[in-house]
């Protein structure tokens, strides 16, 4: 159980497109959803926090604007990098925190999107 | 504010035990969590401990000090698989977001 999925796992776009990546999960309610990019050889950085029915909340540094977040139902959370440019190249992480459990602060991981900007 | 200090590099033998340190400094406190990252992959699950004390769990069992804001990830029998990078996550980011240290990583040689 706690499986969550992020689709699609690799993707490559141009400079000045965008792109949007996906997070379910896939055998549990999630009333919330914590997007994280990592760098290479760097640790996760949280960039938002999706809640499901509100807006997401987002990290100091972190441009609502160009990272749009859609926590549209209690299993889907979508990030959204709009006008991608080459230093957006990362991993995108996303994790589920099972609706119900929220004291315990526990989240399931999505396998990762890496995202390349040409 | 939030730090979390642990080591950059370990290197241990396969068969051996290794211990990874982290010492923690957070506005909040709901648990801590180790995960277990391989190079291009998400992090996996590995332990949670929200009480002082040791949790066992098969070849991993992890630590906890809340007073000295202190935990240990206690690696036995090493197999050439566990070579990842080991994380310490304390849960209590002001959304009850998970804050990431750098993450050790661990090689494990024949």
């Amino acid at each position: 159980g706690a499986v969550v999925s992020q689709h699609p796992s690799r993707v490559i776009c141009k400079s000045g497109t965008s792109v949007k990546i996906e997070c379910r999960s896939l055998d549990f309610q999630a009333t919330t959803m914590f997007w994280y990019r990592q760098f290479p050889k760097k640790s996760l950085m949280l960039m938002a926090t999706s809640n499901e029915g509100s807006k997401a909340t987002y990290e100091q540094g972190v441009e609502k604007d160009k990272f749009l977040i859609n926590h549209a139902s209690l299993t889907l959370s979508t990030l959204t990098v709009t006008s991608a440019h080459p230093e957006d190249s990362s991993f995108y992480i996303c994790s589920a925190r099972p609706a119900g459990r929220e004291t315990l602060d526990e989240q399931f991981f999505g396998p990762g999107t890496r995202l390349t900007v040409l | 504010g939030q730090n979390i200090d642990q080591p950059t590099e370990m290197t241990a033998t396969e068969g051996a035990i290794v211990q990874i340190n982290c010492t923690y400094q957070t506005s909040g406190f709901n648990g801590l969590f180790w995960y277990q990252q391989h190079a291009g992959e998400a992090p996996t699950f590995l332990s949670y401990n929200v009480l002082d004390g040791l949790e066992e769990k098969g070849r991993f069992s992890s630590f906890l000090s809340r007073s000295k804001g202190y935990s240990y990830l206690l690696l036995k029998e090493l197999q050439m698989k566990d070579s990842a990078s080991y994380l310490c996550a304390p849960a209590g980011g002001s959304q009850g977001n998970l804050i990431f240290g750098k993450g050790t990583k661990l090689s494990v040689k024949p």
